[in-house]
């Protein structure tokens, strides 16, 4: 079936330790997006590629990185630079254009002790 | 980036239509208005988009104004699986490549 696959669900680290988490999709999208939810809270963009090879921050880049080396494949990387890497991160896809809707992962929850 | 504004939560009775409303009052002409919803702890469920024109699918209505300032998503016979947080989103134009902006939602409680 075509979807959007995060892994793992779950991913416990400790401080200090970089960590990656996977998206993998097989929708043939362009755009590929990195977002982090706190309790409560909205989505806040991380990062975002439109296009193979290409990624631009969004709003709280800050202490993650990404890289899009396939079109299928848009890996996060929480660094050890990140301040409070507790979260739940959704990963989401779309064709690319503004009248597409973007289809979402399940999510990773991190919790880094 | 045009903003919304939705109220934090909402209750609605089992069966009852759910009317969601969301202001963007500073929305641009070729911007789309988005829903999605989220289930706790699940990655959120695209709804419906609209331009202009009023739309229905086999999920919910979205009644948009004519001067596009404001929307309702409509859960015509709300169920307990209902219960959401639902995102009104201003999806930005083409030029500034498409991205989700999230606000906080409207926490829906569908009660029996």
């Amino acid at each position: 079936d075509g979807g959007i696959t995060q892994s793992p669900k779950y991913l416990f680290r400790k401080e200090g330790q970089n960590v990656t988490l996977s998206c993998e999709q097989n929708l043939n999208h362009d755009a590929m997006y990195w977002y982090r939810q706190d309790p409560g809270q909205g989505l806040r963009l991380i990062y975002y590629s439109q296009i193979v090879n290409d990624f631009q921050k969004g709003d709280i880049a800050e202490g993650y990185s990404v890289s899009r080396e396939k079109k299928e494949s848009f890996p996060l990387t929480v660094t050890s630079a990140q301040k409070n890497p507790t979260a739940f991160y959704l990963c989401a896809s779309s064709i690319g254009t503004a009248n597409t809707e973007a289809f979402f992962g399940q999510g990773t929850r991190l919790t880094v002790v | 980036d045009a903003k919304t504004t939705q109220p934090t939560s909402m209750d609605c009775a089992e069966g009852r239509a759910a009317n969601l409303p969301c202001n963007h009052s500073t929305i641009s002409g070729n911007e789309y208005v988005y829903w999605y919803r989220q289930i706790h702890s699940q990655g959120p469920q695209y709804i419906i988009h609209g331009l202009k024109n009023n739309e229905t699918n086999e999920m919910a209505s979205l009644i948009i104004t004519e001067d596009r300032k404001s929307s309702t998503l409509i859960l015509p016979h709300a169920t307990l699986r209902d219960t959401a947080v639902y995102y009104c989103i201003v999806r930005v134009a083409e030029g500034s490549q498409g991205n989700l902006i999230f606000g906080k939602g409207t926490k829906l409680s569908v009660k029996p």
